[in-house]
C-alpha cells in the first residue's frame, strides 16, 4: 500500500477557504474505504478532524468539511482563522491490518 | 474523557530494543468496539502507521516493521505495548498510541507522543 499524496504546503488569510487535497488510486481512495484527517501542532496530541470520508466528530467546528471526487479526498477549512495553522493528515483505512497516512500538509495562515 | 499517556526510555541505543506503554484512562481498553494502534513521526517526516492490537491480543502490523514490532496488550493495567528491536537511527521518532474506532476506521483519541532518539 503506498502512501496518499498530500501538497506539502498551502497558506491562506484569514476569513479565506483552503482546500487539502488527498490523492490515492482507484484501489483504495476511489473505493469505498474510509478517510480520515487529524490536524497536528508540536507537543499536542493530534487531533481527529473529519471521519468517513465527510463525517465530522462532535466538537469539530463546522468550518472544517470533508469530501471526496474519484480517487482523491479534500479536507476544506472555510473562515480560516490563525488556531488552524498546523499540520493535517489524511489517512486511508482499508482494514485494521492496512492503514496508510497521506504524506502531510502543513498550512499557513498569513 | 478518555486519555491515553506514552510512557518510556526517551533514548535507546542502536541494534537495542525500543519499548514503550501506553496507558488508558477514563475508559476500558476491552471495549469490543475499539482497536488500539502506534503511530509514529520521524522528526520532519510524516506519520507512519505501526500496529494496531485488539484487547483480546489480536495484532496487526505495517508490514514495513512487522519483522521487529511486538504489541501487546495487559488488559488488568488498561494498557498496551510496543517493542521495536534492532533499532536504527532511523527509528527516531516521537511515538503515538492511539484509539481505533474500528467501524469507521479513524483513531479517534491520541497521546501527546513520545520522543525516542536512537543513539548511542
Amino acid at each position: 500500500q503506498s502512501a496518499l499524496t498530500q501538497p506539502a504546503s498551502v497558506s491562506g488569510s484569514p476569513g479565506q477557504s483552503i482546500t487539502i487535497s488527498c490523492t490515492g488510486t482507484s484501489s483504495d481512495v476511489g473505493s469505498d474505504n474510509p478517510v480520515s484527517w487529524y490536524q497536528l501542532h508540536p507537543g499536542k496530541a493530534p487531533k481527529f478532524m473529519i471521519y468517513e470520508v465527510t463525517k465530522r466528530p462532535s466538537g469539530v467546528s463546522n468550518r472544517f468539511s470533508g469530501s471526496k471526487s474519484g480517487n482523491t479526498a479534500s479536507l476544506t477549512i472555510s473562515g480560516l482563522q490563525a488556531e488552524d495553522e498546523g499540520d493535517y493528515y489524511c489517512c486511508l483505512y482499508a482494514g485494521v491490518s492496512t492503514l496508510v497516512f497521506g504524506g502531510g500538509t502543513k498550512l499557513t495562515v498569513l | 474523557q478518555l486519555q491515553l499517556q506514552e510512557s518510556g526510555p526517551g533514548l535507546v541505543k542502536p541494534s537495542e530494543t525500543l519499548s514503550l506503554t501506553c496507558s488508558v484512562s477514563g475508559g476500558s481498553i476491552s471495549s469490543s468496539s475499539f482497536y488500539w494502534g502506534w503511530i509514529r513521526q520521524p522528526p520532519g517526516k510524516g506519520l507512519e502507521w505501526i500496529g494496531n492490537i485488539y484487547y483480546s491480543g489480536n495484532t496487526y502490523y505495517n508490514p514495513s516493521l512487522k519483522s521487529r514490532v511486538t504489541i501487546s496488550v495487559d488488559t488488568s493495567k488498561n494498557q498496551f505495548s510496543l517493542k521495536l528491536n534492532s533499532v536504527t537511527a532511523a527509528d527516531t521518532a516521537v511515538y503515538y498510541c492511539a484509539r481505533l474506532r474500528y467501524g469507521s476506521g479513524s483513531y479517534d483519541y491520541w497521546g501527546q507522543g513520545t520522543l525516542v532518539t536512537v543513539s548511542s
